[in-house]
């Protein structure tokens, strides 16, 4: 079943504590993207992935790491987590291979940040 | 220019009416312009998407319609039912740059039984 994953789903957390968001796909997609999603904002995309070594800001990338060392997973990092940060996160895929379509969004990640 | 808006915030439809999402854009340069559907606990799923070369697009209940001049677009939703109850955004992306998409604010629809 092709699908994206996301670990963890839930997570509550305490300012300025390092943490990483999983983000895993098997479908050999080369875009991967990371959004958050706030109340009246719509998603925002924060960072995005050409292919394996290939990362770029979106439009949130502030407070904000990723890495792309292997083709299936797109880790997002925060390496001193603030409560601006507490939002819905969700990571996305899409093959770059003829007609650029659908991209397929994990289940999301719900983080809080006290 | 990267926006996209979208109207209205939250829609309140009888059971076997007809939805209606509008959106509207700035930059001429997007080509793709896909729908989601998102249910409460889960991620955004595509609903149906249009590219500007048609001016309407149909799948089952589900219809977009396509202005390019008024560089704008809506989705219709026939015969309405309770399970289409969710959260609809609408899109746009440049699909020969980043493919990065450009959501609306979204639109909270509940179909009443």
């Amino acid at each position: 079943e092709a699908q994206v994953t996301q670990n963890p789903r839930y997570l509550i957390t305490v300012t300025g504590k390092k943490l990483t968001v999983t983000c895993s796909q098997n479908m050999n997609h080369e875009y991967m993207s990371w959004y958050r999603q706030d109340p009246g904002l719509g998603l925002r995309q924060i960072y995005y992935s050409m292919n394996v070594e290939v990362t770029d800001k979106g439009d949130v990338p502030e407070g904000y790491k990723v890495s792309r060392k292997e083709k299936r997973n797109f880790p997002l990092i925060l390496e001193s987590p603030s409560p601006n940060q507490t939002s819905l996160y969700f990571c996305a895929s899409t093959s770059l291979a003829g007609v650029v379509d659908t991209q397929y969004f994990g289940p999301g990640t719900r983080l809080t940040v006290l | 220019q990267q926006q996209v808006k979208q109207s209205p915030q939250s829609l309140i439809v009888q059971k076997g009416g007809i939805s209606i999402i509008n959106c509207a854009y700035e930059n001429t340069a997007f080509d793709y312009f896909p729908w989601y559907q998102q249910f409460p606990g889960k991620g955004p799923a595509l609903l149906i998407a249009i590219r500007p070369d048609v001016s309407e697009k149909k799948e089952g209940r589900f219809t977009i319609s396509f202005n390019k001049s008024a560089k704008q677009f809506s989705l219709h939703i026939m015969d309405s039912q309770p399970g289409d109850s969710a959260t609809y955004f609408c899109a746009a992306s440049n699909s020969g740059a980043t493919n990065k998409l450009i959501f609306g604010t979204g639109t909270l629809l509940a179909v009443q039984p």
